[in-house]
């Protein structure tokens, strides 16, 4: 009940395109859920995050589209670039302690 | 700057050997985390702390152990390394309550 779902594990797109990774969780005491950018030899970076009591979060090309009913939210990436070929975390916050639960990552490589 | 350092950046040692992986934070997190990571693959939690004497084992089982004496300061020893602990150790810390984590930049342990 405490994980958070996410897919697909891996995910090509070309220069220009709209990367969409998805998650989904059980748990109704999650109250925040942020995404991950991680590089290869770094450590995640947080990118954007989400309250549950906002439909949708944009900044500049990511969006964070999230459906409290169904408890599922996705990150959307509008003109990707081969910069952002990187690992995307997504996940979820637990009250009261305030751990995150972690998706499994999912690998996007955007080609030129 | 409040940052969180991770030393050493990789580390190849033998078989057998004690090892201590350093992880600081400047910006007084109460709670600090341990993950074991596969390159780009899951984060795995290992081991998390709520604060100055307080440590707990996370989901994935590891022969590691740490300690945390100060707030500030949350080492990784191994007394006995083995080839299986080949793997990125990544620190990361956040409030209590907080909205998200800040990671080091990780330690690439390579055991031969």
């Amino acid at each position: 009940q405490q994980q958070v779902k996410q897919s697909p594990q891996s995910l090509i797109v070309q220069k220009g395109g709209i990367s969409i990774i998805n998650c989904a969780y059980e748990n109704t005491a999650f109250d925040y859920f942020p995404w991950y950018q991680q590089f290869p030899g770094k450590g995640p970076a947080l990118l954007i995050a989400i309250r549950p009591d906002v439909s949708e979060k944009k900044e500049g090309r990511f969006t964070i589209s999230f459906n409290k009913s169904a408890k599922q939210f996705s990150l959307h990436i509008m003109d990707s670039q081969p910069g952002d070929s990187a690992t995307y975390f997504c996940a979820a916050r637990l009250r009261p302690q305030g751990n995150l639960i972690f998706g499994k990552g999912t690998k996007l490589s955007v080609k030129p | 700057e409040a940052d969180i350092y991770q030393t050493p950046r990789y580390l190849v040692i033998g078989t057998g050997k004690k090892i201590t992986l350093e992880c600081s934070q400047t910006m007084g997190h109460d709670k600090m985390y341990w993950y074991q990571q596969d390159p780009g693959m899951e984060l795995h939690l290992i081991h998390y702390s709520y604060g100055v004497n307080s440590t707990e084992k996370g989901d994935l089982s590891s022969e590691s152990t740490v300690s945390r004496i100060r707030t500030e300061h949350f080492p990784l020893t191994l007394e006995s390394a083995r080839p299986s602990h080949t793997s990125q150790y990544l620190c990361a810390s956040s409030e209590y309550g907080g909205d998200g984590y800040t990671f080091g930049s990780g330690t690439r342990l390579t055991v031969v």
